[in-house]
C-alpha cells in the first residue's frame, strides 16, 4: 500500500510568486494535515481538511490556503511568497482525528 | 489553544544509557499523545503513542508515561543505540470536531558511541 505522497519534492520560487504543493493521502484516509517545518521551529500547524472541508487553521496569514478534493487529495497554495516562507512543508493523513497520522516526505520550498 | 513544550531542546547520552524526554501540555481536554522520530532528511514517523485512559505503554526499548494531573508525558528509551540519534517530537490532541495535532518544537537526541 502506498504511503502519503507529496509533489513536488523541491520547489524554487521568487518572492511575490505563488506556490502550489500537492498531497495524496493513504487510501481510505479522509483527514489531511499540513505543517510547516522551518529550521529550529519544529512543526507548525497550517491547515486541517477532513471530508472535503477545512476543519481547523493555524496562525498563518490568509495567503496560505488550500483545499481538499473529492478523492481526499489536497493542495496547499501560498500566495505572494516571502523569503521567510522557505521551509519544508509536510503533509500528513489519518483516518479520523484520534488515530495515527502518517507523514509524507515533504516539499522543500525555497523562496529567493 | 493547546501549547506543547519539550524539555530539554538537546540531549546527549552515551550508548547503552537511558534517555528521557519530557513534554508538557496546556489543554486538560487533550487525550491523545503520540511521539514521532525524525531522522535527518526523512519524514517524521510515529514510534509510540498513548491515550489518556492509560498511564504507561511500552514497546521493546521505548516507553511512554502520562501524568494527566500534572499534564506531562515522557518518552523513555533504554539501552540507547547510535541509530536512536534523531529529532523527537511529542504532540497532543483532544480529538473531536476541531481537533488537530499540536507538536512540540522537538528535541535532538545524540547517542555517543
Amino acid at each position: 500500500e502506498a504511503g502519503v505522497t507529496q509533489s513536488p519534492t523541491h520547489l524554487i520560487k521568487t518572492r511575490g510568486q505563488q506556490a502550489t504543493l500537492r498531497c495524496s493521502p493513504i487510501s481510505g484516509h479522509t483527514s489531511v494535515y499540513w505543517y510547516q517545518q522551518a529550521l529550529g521551529l519544529g512543526l507548525q500547524f497550517l491547515l486541517w481538511y477532513d471530508e472535503g472541508e477545512e476543519r481547523n487553521r493555524g496562525n498563518f496569514p490568509p495567503r496560505f490556503s488550500g483545499r481538499q478534493f473529492p478523492n481526499y487529495s489536497s493542495e496547499l497554495n501560498v500566495n505572494a511568497l516571502e523569503l521567510e516562507d522557505s521551509a519544508l512543508y509536510l503533509c500528513a493523513s489519518s483516518f479520523g482525528t484520534y488515530t495515527e497520522a502518517f507523514f509524507g516526505q515533504g516539499t522543500r520550498l525555497t523562496v529567493v | 489553544g493547546e501549547n506543547v513544550e519539550q524539555h530539554p531542546s538537546t540531549l546527549s547520552v552515551q550508548e547503552g544509557d537511558s534517555a528521557v524526554i519530557k513534554c508538557t501540555y496546556s489543554d486538560s481536554a487533550s487525550n491523545y499523545f503520540p511521539w514521532y522520530k525524525q531522522e535527518l532528511g526523512k519524514r517524521p514517523q510515529l514510534i509510540i503513542d498513548i491515550r489518556s485512559n492509560v498511564g504507561e505503554k511500552k514497546d521493546q526499548r521505548i516507553a511512554v508515561t502520562l501524568n494527566k494531573t500534572a499534564k506531562h508525558f515522557s518518552l523513555h528509551i533504554t539501552e540507547t543505540q547510535p541509530e536512536d540519534s534523531a529529532v523527537y517530537f511529542c504532540a497532543a490532541s483532544k480529538g473531536g470536531a476541531n481537533s488537530k495535532l499540536t507538536f512540540g518544537k522537538g528535541i535532538t537526541l545524540s547517542v555517543r558511541p
